[in-house]
Formats: C-alpha cells, sequence, structure tokens
C-alpha cells in the first residue's frame, strides 16, 4: 500500500516552454503533498507544501510564479514549471505522507532536462 | 530550522563488510526517516525510526532521540546496497528536512 506515481520519469523540454509533472496517490487520499528538487550528488531540498483545495506552502527562494503547484483532488498533486530554462534542470521528487501508516512515501521522479 | 548532518558522506565497502552510518540532529524530532536512493532515483523508504531499534534483513537501526543521534546498520554488505542513503526527519509541522546522505559503494 501507500503508492505514490509520478509522471514523466524523464522530460527534455526547449528553452521558454513550460512542463508539467504529476504526481498521484494510488491507493490513498492526500492532503498533502511535497515538492522536492534534487541536484547531482546533492540532497533533496523542500521546494512547496501542496494543499488539497488550497494555496501551496513555498519555501524561501522558491519562485512561485515559476513553479506553479495546483493540488486540485485528493489524490493528484502537479508541478508546472513555467518558462523553462537550462537552470531549471535537475531531478524532480513529490511525496506523501501515508494515512494509517508512519512516514512519507517518494515517487520515483522526474528528471527534467531544458535545452 | 533543524539540521541533519549524516556521516560519513562517501563510504567504500568491500562486499561482505559491515558498516554504520550516522545522523546527527539539532532538534527533538517526531519523525526520523531512513531511506535509499538508488541509481535511477528512487526513494526507498528503509525504517520510519522516531526512537529505538528496528531490523530488517541485514539491515538494522538505532535511534537515541534524547541524545539527538540515529544510525544505520548495514551487515554483510552486497553489491545491491551500492547507492545514497539519506536520514530524514520531521521536528514541528509536516516538513521533512533531508540530511547531505552518504554515498555508498560496495566493490565486489
Amino acid at each position: 500500500g501507500a503508492v505514490v506515481s509520478q509522471h514523466p520519469s524523464r522530460v527534455i523540454c526547449k528553452s521558454g516552454t513550460s512542463v508539467k509533472i504529476e504526481c498521484r496517490s494510488l491507493d490513498f487520499q492526500a492532503t498533502t503533498m511535497f515538492w522536492y528538487r534534487q541536484f547531482p550528488k546533492q540532497s533533496l531540498m523542500l521546494m512547496a507544501t501542496s494543499n488539497e483545495g488550497s494555496k501551496a506552502t513555498y519555501e524561501q527562494g522558491v519562485e512561485k510564479d515559476k513553479f506553479l503547484i495546483n493540488h486540485a483532488s485528493l489524490t493528484l498533486s502537479t508541478l508546472t514549471v513555467t518558462s523553462a530554462h537550462p537552470e531549471d534542470s535537475s531531478f524532480y521528487i513529490c511525496s506523501a505522507s501515508n494515512p494509517g501508516q508512519y512516514g512519507y512515501t517518494f515517487g520515483s521522479g522526474t528528471r527534467l532536462t531544458v535545452v | 530550522g533543524i539540521q541533519v548532518e549524516q556521516s560519513p558522506p562517501d563510504l567504500i565497502l568491500q562486499e561482505g563488510a559491515n558498516s554504520t552510518l550516522r545522523c546527527n540532529f539539532s532538534d527533538s524530532v517526531n519523525n526520523l526517516q531512513w531511506f535509499h536512493q538508488n541509481p535511477w532515483g528512487q526513494l526507498i523508504n528503509l525504517f520510519y525510526i522516531p526512537s529505538g531499534t528496528k531490523q530488517n534483513g541485514r539491515l538494522s537501526a538505532t535511534t537515541v532521540a534524547t541524545e539527538r543521534y540515529s544510525l544505520l546498520y548495514i551487515s554483510s554488505s552486497q553489491t545491491t546496497d551500492s547507492g545514497v542513503y539519506f536520514c530524514a526527519v520531521r521536528a514541528a509541522g509536516n516538513k521533512l528536512t533531508f540530511g547531505g546522505g552518504t554515498r555508498v559503494l560496495v566493490k565486489p
């Protein structure tokens, strides 16, 4: 149980375009999901907390207009990287807490390359 | 915010060796997890262990909450144990803070 599905796993886009990443909780409802960013050989940095039915809470230094988060249902949160630039290239990972279990479950991540 | 430090940053092991990874944190926590990140980036939850000791096969973990540290033990290491091991904690609120990770390479 407590599976989080993330798509796509890999995406290459042209500079200036937007990319949407989906994060779904498959067998549980997630009122809160989290989005992380990971640069090569570094740790995970929390970008924002996605709250179902309300605005996301962004960490300091994260541009909310560039990284749009929508959590319209209890099983789906999306992260849209708008007007992507090469410096947005990174590994993006979502997670959700597990009701009835303990701790957090993570999606498989999305490797974004902006060319 | 809470600080999480992991040591060592890198570890090279011969297959079959045992090792201990350490995670220190700067404040009281109500959630501590150990993860293994495989070469494809997937984070695998190893332990939820805010206190006490747990074992799962060749892996075990101990958290001494009063002294603000946790240890992950790998016994009889295998090449498939290679990857990055992260400790992550939650203090107040619901946000997980990750340590810097320990990069483990197990050589055959």
